[in-house]
């Protein structure tokens, strides 16, 4: 079956940067894209960007584009998203996603764990 | 950017009722790219309705959903207490894919 391991809760000072890993298992690595979302503490949902694995083409929401960057490792079929100049609006839940399926760009379908990072001084 | 209005905020039902939640887009969603999702305090967020109207798998008859344009519906009917959670709805038909701020069901 489909599983996402993200890798686990870090703290950082405001300016530094986070990397975030999801571990995919289960599933042709290839064949599907990756979300990354987060969610800050008691409010809803926010898409960060997607990335397919099998041509490594990226797509962000805008106010993210200049701070992320989503890779992956197809050697390990692990996903990578860190995110840069951290201020304390980055504090949150940073969850991976795999779209549902092949042809659903950014529908996340199966989730990962979630990782908690908190931005303090 | 696509913005989701989801209403009720809050909805107070008690088992065995029937909840209906809504989701306005700002413009013209293809049913094909709107979604449902639940999440549990906690926990990340599950897929319960694609394509609009489409049951993810594992997810019983009682959820339903429908709509099409700027106005979709989730339906969830007999509420069972396990239901009690907040719900998104999402559209990835334009980037950045949007999420609504979600409606918390809760017991009455």
């Amino acid at each position: 079956q489909v599983q996402l391991l993200q890798s686990g809760a870090e703290v950082k000072k405001p300016g530094a940067s986070v990397k975030v890993s999801c571990k995919a298992s289960g599933y042709n690595f290839f064949n599907f894209g990756l979300n990354w979302l987060r969610q800050a503490p008691g409010q809803g949902l926010e898409w960060v960007g997607w990335i397919s694995p099998s041509r490594g083409d990226t797509r962000s929401a805008e106010k993210f584009q200049d701070r992320v960057t989503m890779t992956t490792d197809t050697s390990t079929r692990t996903a990578y998203m860190e995110l840069r100049t951290l201020t304390s609006d980055d504090t949150g839940v940073y969850y991976c996603s795999r779209d549902f399926s092949e042809g659903l760009v950014g529908l996340p379908g199966y989730w990962a764990q979630g990782t908690l990072v908190t931005v303090s001084p | 950017e696509i913005v989701l209005t989801q209403s009720p905020g809050t909805l107070s039902l008690s088992p065995g009722e029937r909840a209906t939640l809504s989701c306005r887009a700002s413009q013209s969603v293809s049913s094909t790219y709107f979604a449902w999702y639940q999440q549990k305090p906690g926990r990340a967020p599950r897929l319960l309705i694609y394509a609009a109207s489409n049951r993810a798998a594992g997810i019983p008859a009682r959820f339903s959903g429908s709509g099409s344009g700027t106005d979709f519906t989730l339906t969830i009917t007999n509420l069972e207490p396990d239901d009690f959670a907040i719900y998104f709805c999402q559209q990835c038909s334009d980037s950045p894919y949007t999420f609504g701020p979600g409606t918390k069901l809760e017991i009455k």
